[in-house]
This record gives structure tokens, C-alpha cells and sequence, in this order.
């Protein structure tokens, strides 16, 4: 069965300081891994990486993976009021369909 | 249209009664899930369906819950005879094709359940 650990459970900042959120998975048959930022609402798509090493980035938010360590960091510079969130870690499994296994997800909160 | 949409957003029911959420995908977006997400979680894989076929309902909890895409757009879960942990928020996902690497699944806002 495949499983998604996200660290820490939650965090509070101040604004300016920068973070790094925590994604560990186990999966049969890894295809993709995605982060989403979910604010009372829809969950909305940040990044997906497929290859380990490559670095995405928009703006102040940049993640990366590992496929041989089994973990994905998603990094926030400059934090902002506005970036208080869940952040939630998912992994796709080539032999689990096309479901998304989440983890429990990273609240975040920017304090002014 | 621009995004997912479902109705209603909010929901009261009194345990025992049935009820019908809706989805409406992305237009021509192939692939539609649903997941239930409880207070505190991540959203866990209900169901999916790709245009009329569903093809996986492995994560429907118990027999009550029922979901249909009749014509390979709208989609309505239904849940019978409401409990208490049923109780969450219930979201829709929609992508553009099925079983693509690097096909995202976009979400609605979802339909909070409250069964009292």
C-alpha cells in the first residue's frame, strides 16, 4: 500500500523567514509527486516532479526530489501572510491507477 | 468551463438521510475522481472514472456510498442512510487524460458534510 509522511505536522513563521516542508513515500511503482497548497478550498496544484535532482521553481517557492532517498522538500523564501496554508504532498503509482495517495499535509502559518 | 465546480458547497443532514453531491469537470477533461478529505487530513481516493467507466470505486468506504457519470461529464456521489463518520469534505478532481505522466488533476472546492 502506498504512503505519503509529510513533516512536520504544522509551523509558524514569521513573515520573511523562509521554510522547508517535508514529503517521504513509499510506492510500488513510482509515476509522479505532487504538491498542492489548500487554503479552506479546492487544493491548488504547485508542482510536479518526476525526475530526481531537477529543481522547479515558481516565484518565492521552488521543490525538488529524491527517487533514491524517497523524499521531496518544498521550499518557501520570503514567507508571506498570504502563503498560510495546508501544504499537501501526493504520489501517483503506475500500478494503482490514476488515484493520488496524499499525505496528511503541513499547516503553515505566517504570522505578520 | 474555467474550473471544477460542485454543488452544494455546504451540506446539513440528519443521520439516516440520503444525499447527492454534484461535480461538474473541466469540460472535455477525460479523467474524474473523488476524495474524502476529514478534518485534520489529507484527501483520501474515493472513487474514478474515466468518461462513463468507472473504472476503480476501491476506496468507497461501505455499500451506502454510490457514485455515477452517466454521460462521461457530470458526475453525482451519493451516500444512503447518512452517519455521523461520513461527516467531511468531499472533493472532485479532474484531468485532462488518463493514465498520462505529468497529467494534473485539478480540484474542486468541495462539499463540506455535516451529518448531525
Amino acid at each position: 500500500e502506498d504512503k505519503v509522511v509529510q513533516s512536520p505536522l504544522s509551523l509558524v513563521v514569521h513573515e520573511g523567514d523562509t521554510v522547508t516542508l517535508n514529503c517521504s513515500y513509499e510506492v510500488t511503482n513510482f509515476r509522479s509527486l505532487l504538491w498542492y497548497k489548500q487554503e479552506k478550498k479546492a487544493p491548488t496544484f504547485l508542482f510536479m516532479l518526476t525526475s530526481s535532482g531537477i529543481e522547479k521553481k515558481s516565484g518565492r517557492l521552488s521543490s525538488i526530489l529524491d527517487k533514491k532517498e524517497l523524499f521531496s522538500i518544498l521550499n518557501i523564501t520570503a514567507t508571506q501572510t498570504g502563503d498560510s496554508a495546508v501544504y499537501l504532498c501526493a504520489v501517483e503509482d503506475n500500478n494503482a491507477g490514476n488515484m493520488l495517495t496524499f499525505g496528511g499535509g503541513t499547516r503553515l502559518m505566517v504570522k505578520p | 468551463g474555467a474550473g471544477v465546480s460542485q454543488s452544494p458547497r455546504y451540506k446539513v443532514a440528519k443521520r439516516g438521510q440520503d444525499v447527492a453531491l454534484r461535480c461538474d469537470p473541466i469540460s472535455g477533461h477525460v479523467s474524474l475522481f473523488w476524495y474524502q478529505q476529514a478534518l485534520g487530513q489529507g484527501p483520501e481516493f474515493l472513487t474514478y472514472f474515466q468518461n462513463e467507466a468507472q473504472l476503480d470505486k476501491s476506496g468507497l468506504p461501505s455499500d451506502r456510498f454510490f457514485a455515477e457519470r452517466p454521460e462521461g461529464s457530470v458526475s453525482t456521489l451519493k451516500i444512503q442512510r447518512t452517519q455521523q463518520e461520513d461527516s467531511a469534505v468531499y472533493l472532485c478532481a479532474s484531468s485532462h487524460l488518463a493514465g498520462a505522466t505529468g497529467e494534473t488533476q485539478y480540484f474542486g472546492p468541495g462539499t463540506r458534510l455535516l451529518v448531525l
